[in-house]
């Protein structure tokens, strides 16, 4: 039972360059987000999905995108990478209307240094 | 808007004491309320969560966590803590509208001392 799967989970980029971060869960989950975990700053959430073609914006969504064309994976995308995105990314998944089942399930994580 | 506020950055505690970690939130609907642990280089996982009913949740590794509505808290306690349980735990509260996100605490550190 994978759950939800991050990779990289470790990634150095320089300033100006673009990757992306994929996630891809297996639960059959209608709700994917990304959040961002910084050092005494908790997790704040940046983009997510309430299912396939549908995203919107959280609390800190500049310079990021993400698109949602499957069910299963929920890919984020950092264009023009600054220091500023330096950070531990988290990609969760949850159904929230099943009430005695509803929580967040995360991924492991991915460690993205920009220098 | 909803917020959560944990009050302590880190929590230093002897091993087989007792410990509470504290935790209260700022809302004007209905929340769902969770408690998730952090392992160190790992991702989060759930202890426990409220959603209706007895306000004493029972969760996984002995935690158990109690739902005061009146004082917007829901600390978090454990009757006697193992080195096994340092960890950074997060304190959190599902919004009920459309996104179903979840808005975190800052964390609070665990550091169990033998």
């Amino acid at each position: 039972n994978a759950g939800v799967t991050q990779t990289p989970k470790f990634r150095i980029l320089k300033i100006g360059q673009s990757m992306t971060l994929q996630c891809t869960q297996d639960m059959n989950h209608n709700y994917m987000y990304w959040y961002r975990q910084d050092p005494g700053m908790g997790l704040k959430l940046i983009y997510y999905s309430v299912g396939a073609g549908i995203t919107d914006k959280g609390e800190v969504p500049n310079g990021y995108n993400v698109s949602r064309s499957t069910t299963e994976d929920f890919p984020l995308r950092l264009e023009l990478a600054a220091p500023s995105q330096t950070s531990v990314y988290f990609c969760a998944s949850s159904y929230p209307w099943d009430r005695l089942n509803t929580e967040a399930f995360f991924g492991q994580g991915t460690r993205l240094t920009v220098v | 808007a909803q917020s959560v506020t944990q009050l302590d950055s880190q929590v230093p505690v002897f091993e087989e004491a007792p410990v509470e970690l504290r935790c209260n939130y700022s809302s004007s609907v209905s929340v769902y309320l969770f408690w998730y642990v952090q392992y160190p280089n790992q991702g989060l996982q759930l202890l426990l969560k409220y959603l209706s009913g007895s306000t004493l949740v029972k969760g996984i590794n002995g935690f158990e966590a109690e739902f005061n509505k009146s004082q917007t808290s829901f600390h978090l306690r454990k009757p006697s803590v193992h080195i096994s349980d340092t960890a950074e735990y997060f304190c959190a509260v599902s919004v009920m509208d459309s996104s179903y996100k979840l808005i975190f605490g800052s964390g609070t550190r665990l550091l169990v001392r033998p």
